[in-house]
């Protein structure tokens, strides 16, 4: 079976320190990936999303970056982070032509 | 464009009672419609979902959602709730357009349910 993995769990930065968030899919091959965020406990905002190495599409301008460098592991970074940065990142994956979106335990990052 | 509405920031319901979280969409095309549940601190558990077929869909947890094309909803329903329901829930309606290799989700802002004991 398919299993998803984030980490760390809980991460406190200060301001303009750097982030790399880490997203890891077992037992599928050539996963969609995707990073979200969810501030304040309620809606989610689609921050990047991935369909193979290399590829990164953005829906968002912002202070985040999204890299893919194997198949499936997806990584979430800033260069300096900035106090908005705050929230609840969730990553998540669906194969191929599936319908259904499969999500991460998250991240909490807070920044102060 | 394609959206999702859930237009109940909080629902309260009495525990053994039928509780209904609603939600309305928006799309081109045929719907693709899912529900999950998030629990405090942990990500989103995928409940069920609308693809084709019968309207009325069953998932995880007792839980079932009933789709209605002419209203354009997708209401979650449970006949009977357990104080154990009580958590945050997402509809969301898959992007019709597959721009980029692969489809986007769109997500209703949540609705926080409350099972009462």
């Amino acid at each position: 079976s398919q299993t998803i993995h984030q980490w760390p769990a809980t991460l406190v930065q200060p301001v303009g320190s750097p982030l790399s968030l880490e997203c890891t899919v077992e037992g599928t091959s050539n996963p969609n990936l995707y990073w979200y965020r969810q501030a304040a406990g309620r809606g989610l905002q689609l921050l990047f999303y991935s369909v193979g190495i290399g590829q990164i599409s953005s829906e968002v301008p912002q202070n985040l970056s999204a890299s893919r460098p194997q198949d499936r592991q997806f990584i979430l970074s800033s260069k300096k982070l900035l106090l908005s940065d705050s929230g609840f990142y969730l990553c998540a994956w669906s194969e191929g032509n599936q319908e259904t979106q499969y999500f991460g335990p998250g991240t909490r990052l807070l920044v102060l | 464009a394609q959206s999702v509405a859930q237009p109940e920031d909080q629902v309260n319901v009495a525990e053994g009672n039928p509780l209904t979280v609603k939600c309305t969409y928006s799309v081109s095309g045929n719907p693709y419609l899912f529900w999950y549940v998030q629990y405090p601190n942990r990500g989103l558990q995928f409940l069920l979902k609308y693809i084709t077929g019968d309207n009325l869909v069953k998932g995880s947890y007792g839980f079932e959602a009933e789709f209605n094309k002419s209203q354009t909803s997708f209401h979650l329903k449970k006949p009977s709730a357990l104080v154990s329901d009580s958590a945050l829930y997402f509809c969301a309606v898959r992007d019709s357009g597959r721009a980029s290799g692969t489809y986007k989700y769109i997500f209703g802002t949540g609705t926080r349910l409350k099972v009462l004991a």
